[in-house]
């Protein structure tokens, strides 16, 4: 069936590092692929996505790259900052079904 | 609030007992989809509408949940004879879909959750 792999579970990184997330997903007529930030208690939140047309989208310190025929993609954050410490899932979803297959997360702590 | 609202925030219920979730989506919004979260896990996605009509889903939502989207505005998730198993964070998201030439989606919003604890 369909599925996201999400690597790794856990990241911890010094403030001013670099951050990278990366998935792998099974199904290859996946299109899009959205990345959620989602901080303890709150609800999960869009912080970049990618469509299968694209090899790579940036927004400030935020890129994600994505290898169709790997099935990979890997979301990138440069100059970390404290307040990018939360929980970051990745999802894939399909034209005509648009639900999200999401990732297990990725546990980010940026140590000041 | 503009944004996507769930009520209750929190339920605590005793096993067997049945259980109601509203989702109120962003206005115009025409696709409303249900998620589970567990502690430690990714949303896992439950069912979803394009306006009223449920179009898919999942094989985790089992003849004791049910969803409605009576007019195509709010919906709500439904669980009978409550398990332990059931304890868990529901999610709600809306999108809006373009429909016509170029026929998209907006991203997913999300809700704030509702968090299910059966005792």
């Amino acid at each position: 069936g369909e599925n996201v792999e999400q690597h790794p579970s856990t990241l911890s990184v010094q403030e001013g590092d670099s951050a990278v997330i990366k998935c792998t997903y099974s199904d290859s007529a996946s299109n899009y692929f959205p990345w959620y930030k989602q901080e303890l208690g709150k609800r999960p939140q869009l912080i970049i996505d990618i469509r299968s047309n694209v090899g790579e989208k940036k927004d400030q310190r935020i890129a994600v790259t994505l290898n169709k025929t790997a099935k990979h993609f890997s979301l990138h954050i440069t100059e970390t900052q404290p307040e990018d410490s939360a929980v970051y899932f990745c999802a894939a979803s399909t034209s005509g079904t648009y639900k999200y297959i999401f990732g297990t997360g990725t546990r980010l702590k940026v140590l000041a | 609030d503009t944004g996507v609202s769930q009520n209750p925030r929190h339920k605590i219920t005793k096993r067997g007992q049945n259980v109601t979730f509203r989702c109120d989506p962003i206005s115009e919004h025409n696709r409303l989809y249900w998620y589970r979260q567990t502690l430690g896990q990714g949303p896992e996605f439950l069912t979803y509408f394009q306006n009223e009509a449920q179009l898919e889903k999942s094989r985790l939502l089992s003849d004791r949940f049910s969803a409605e989207r009576p007019k195509g505005s709010f919906s709500t998730l439904e669980i009978q004879r409550t398990e332990q198993g059931d304890s868990a964070m529901y999610l709600c998201a809306s999108s809006l879909r373009f429909i016509g030439a170029g026929s998209r989606d907006t991203e997913a919003f999300f809700g704030q959750g509702t968090r299910l604890t059966v005792v």
